[in-house]
């Protein structure tokens, strides 16, 4: 079974605070993703990479930042966390094109108070 | 880009054979059609994916019109389980990331 893994399921930080969601993967995947879920917004891409050291921002990478140093690991980072971005963070992977089958982790509920 | 619209919600029995539909009026000839599954407090689950006519497998079917504007998700006899948010997603599986939208999805609610 593929298993994606992200490090934490509920996180509360602070206003301010530098945030690092990690995301592990260990299907040899080479494109990993980062979502945020928000109610009545759905499901939306904040930034995609296709290889080590690759990224592609997605919909709204305002305010994120992402590492890929090694193929199976995958951060995103908050530089200076803010209360719009309390959300629920998911992070999938896929081989091949982001349109073929992606697998996705249990999700981060991300709470910055 | 292709983009797609499908239901907010539906509503429907345990038993019923439901069929949400997906509309994708500017798909592209190299575009795929797929379909996730989520359930509260979990990411979304692959279902489904198609090019043309009709595709099916355990959980699903998927039937794709000659034009491609639309594709319809068929779940057979469906169960309390089934209910979930369905996302329809339309791109290239040789590309990048462009248009990759989930969106809202169709909210499915099954009914005893």
């Amino acid at each position: 079974d593929v298993k994606v893994t992200q490090s934490s399921r509920y996180l509360v930080k602070r206003t301010g605070e530098k945030v690092f969601l990690e995301c592990v993967q260990d299907m040899d995947h080479e494109n990993m993703f980062w979502y945020r879920q928000d109610p009545g917004l759905g499901l939306r891409l904040i930034y995609f990479s296709y290889d080590v050291k690759m990224k592609e921002k997605g919909d709204i990478p305002e305010g994120y930042s992402v590492s890929r140093e090694k193929k199976e690991r995958f951060s995103l980072i908050l530089e200076s966390a803010s209360t719009n971005q309390t959300s629920m963070y998911l992070c999938a992977s896929s081989s091949m094109g982001p349109f073929n089958e992606q697998f996705f982790g249990p999700g981060t509920r991300l709470t910055v108070l | 880009l292709a983009k797609t619209t499908q239901p907010i919600s539906m509503d429907s029995y345990e038993g019923q054979e439901v069929n949400i539909t997906c509309s994708h009026n500017n798909i592209a000839t190299n575009d795929y059609i797929t379909w996730y599954q989520q359930f509260p407090s979990q990411g979304p689950r692959f279902i489904i994916q198609g090019y043309k006519t009709k595709v099916t497998n355990e959980v699903a079917s998927l039937f794709i019109p000659a034009d491609r504007k639309s594709s319809t998700l068929s779940l057979p006899r469906v169960s309390l389980s089934d209910t979930a948010v369905y996302y329809c997603l339309v791109g290239d599986s040789g590309g990048g990331a462009d248009g990759l939208t989930f969106g809202k999805g169709t909210h499915l609610i099954i009914q005893p």
